[in-house]
């Protein structure tokens, strides 16, 4: 079985410092990751996400991720957090074969301070 | 802007009645889905559907049910509402095929209070 954690329920930085939100993954076969960002009373929205290819991903808004084998990790960052990006980011894992609907993590709500 | 559509936004009822939660999208997905969202927890797949006429039950139990005859409409119903569904409900959809390259597109979600 596959499955998320997500360490940290709130992270809380600076304007213009840098966001590091952080998942591991278990999964049984090289996994496909995603990160999705949910804005208050939004749904969801897909950030990035990993699916075999390069291990160190962008996506929209300045964020990146970096797929980690060794590690089972596949953290979330950003150079330079702005107010706007104040939200709640779900990483999700999902097995390749299969059905493909992913796992998700409990969530990381990033507080942003000017 | 998102193409799929929850309504109502939000919904206060009491225990017992039935309710039906719509969510309809407009980008001719085959694949719609239906997730439980509860502060500090994990979304929990609760119904899912790969075309017309196909529903299946998804990870988490629940004592709903869902339909599916129309492409575009992917209804969720309680029959009897108790306070234990008090809960966000997002739905989401796919295209066939694309999970992969381009993930769920979600709803902007229904938050149920059950009172």
């Amino acid at each position: 079985a596959q499955s998320v954690t997500q360490l940290g329920s709130h992270v809380s930085v600076s304007e213009g410092a840098l966001v590091l939100l952080r998942c591991n993954y278990s999964s049984s076969v090289p996994p496909y990751l995603f990160w999705y960002v949910q804005y208050p009373n939004q749904g969801l929205q897909l950030l990035l996400k990993y699916t075999s290819a390069a291990t160190l991903v962008k996506g929209i808004n300045g964020f990146e991720a970096e797929f980690k084998k060794s590690e089972t990790s596949f953290h979330l960052t950003k150079p330079s957090a702005h107010m706007s990006d104040a939200a709640e980011y779900f990483c999700a894992v999902s097995k390749p074969g299969g059905s493909y609907i992913p796992t998700f993590g409990r969530g990381t709500s990033l507080i942003v301070h000017p | 802007e998102a193409d799929i559509y929850q309504t109502p936004r939000y919904l206060v009822i009491g225990t017992g009645k039935k309710i039906t939660l719509e969510c309809s999208q407009t980008m001719g997905h085959d694949k719609m889905y239906w997730y439980q969202q509860d502060p500090g927890m994990e979304l929990h797949l609760i119904h899912y559907s790969y075309g017309v006429n196909s529903t299946e039950k998804g990870d988490l139990s629940s004592e709903s049910t869902v339909s599916r005859i129309r492409t575009e409409h992917f209804p969720l119903t309680l029959e009897s509402a108790r306070p234990s569904h008090t809960s966000q409900y997002l739905c989401a959809s796919s295209e066939a095929g694309s999970l992969m390259n381009y993930g769920y597109t979600f709803g902007s979600g229904t938050r149920l209070t059950v009172v």
